[in-house]
């Protein structure tokens, strides 16, 4: 079966600085790797996917993630961190079960943001 | 906005009783899913269903149950209610192929007293 760590619990960071949340994942095949974020009140919001190809990611509001397989990571990045990027952010690996989606969360990192 | 709706949003009930969460997935969607979001356990995939079949179990007891009707859109039953059970439940839904971009409701937060 599949897991998922995130390592860190809460991290703070300043306005403007760069970031980067950790994600390691256990699975036997090729991982589909996912970055979700969850803003106060909302529901989960996908910022990037990985399922092959060209191991640095691309997603929405400025980040990015790399897929190092030797380390079994996918770590999430952004250059400089806006006060809207507070929020809880999860990493998730899913199967490769054509029509399964079904997707294993880490338990989340809290990003906080100091002016 | 994702697109997918769940009701209610807030609801409190008492210990033994049985509540009826709703989600309604994006237009088009087949797949819907339902997770549990709690302090201590983080985001517990439950089931998901396909097309108005059950595709896929995961932590889910066996005082809940789940549907996916002809609409598409899926009731997730919990019965018996227990402390333990007081959570935010999230639906999700994604299209057909194998994508594994889910979309999520906003949730509905149970608080069993």
């Amino acid at each position: 079966a599949q897991s998922v760590t995130q390592p860190d619990i809460h991290i703070t960071v300043s306005e403007g600085a760069s970031l980067e949340l950790r994600c390691n994942y256990s699975y036997g095949a090729t991982p589909y790797l996912f970055w979700y974020v969850q803003s106060p009140g909302q529901g989960l919001q996908l910022l990037l996917k990985y399922f092959s190809g060209d191991t640095l990611v691309q997603g929405i509001k400025g980040f990015e993630a790399e897929f190092k397989r030797s380390q079994s990571s996918f770590n999430l990045r952004k250059p400089s961190v806006h006060w809207s990027d507070a929020a809880e952010y999860f990493c998730a690996v899913g199967t490769t079960n054509f029509g399964n989606e079904k997707l294993t969360f880490g338990t989340g990192t809290r990003l906080t943001i100091i002016p | 906005d994702s697109g997918v709706t769940q009701t209610p949003k807030h609801l409190i009930t008492a210990t033994g009783q049985r509540v009826t969460l709703r989600c309604s997935p994006r237009s088009g969607d087949l797949s819907v899913y339902w997770y549990q979001q709690s302090l201590d356990q983080g985001l517990q995939f439950l089931i998901q269903y396909y097309n108005g079949e059950e595709r896929a179990k995961g932590n889910i007891l066996e005082r809940f149950s789940a549907q996916q009707f002809p609409d598409l859109h899926s009731e997730l039953n919990l019965s018996s209610l227990e402390l333990g059970d007081s959570a935010l439940y999230f639906c999700a839904s994604s299209v057909e192929v194998n994508t594994g971009e889910l979309f999520f409701g906003e949730g509905s937060r149970l608080t069993v007293l």
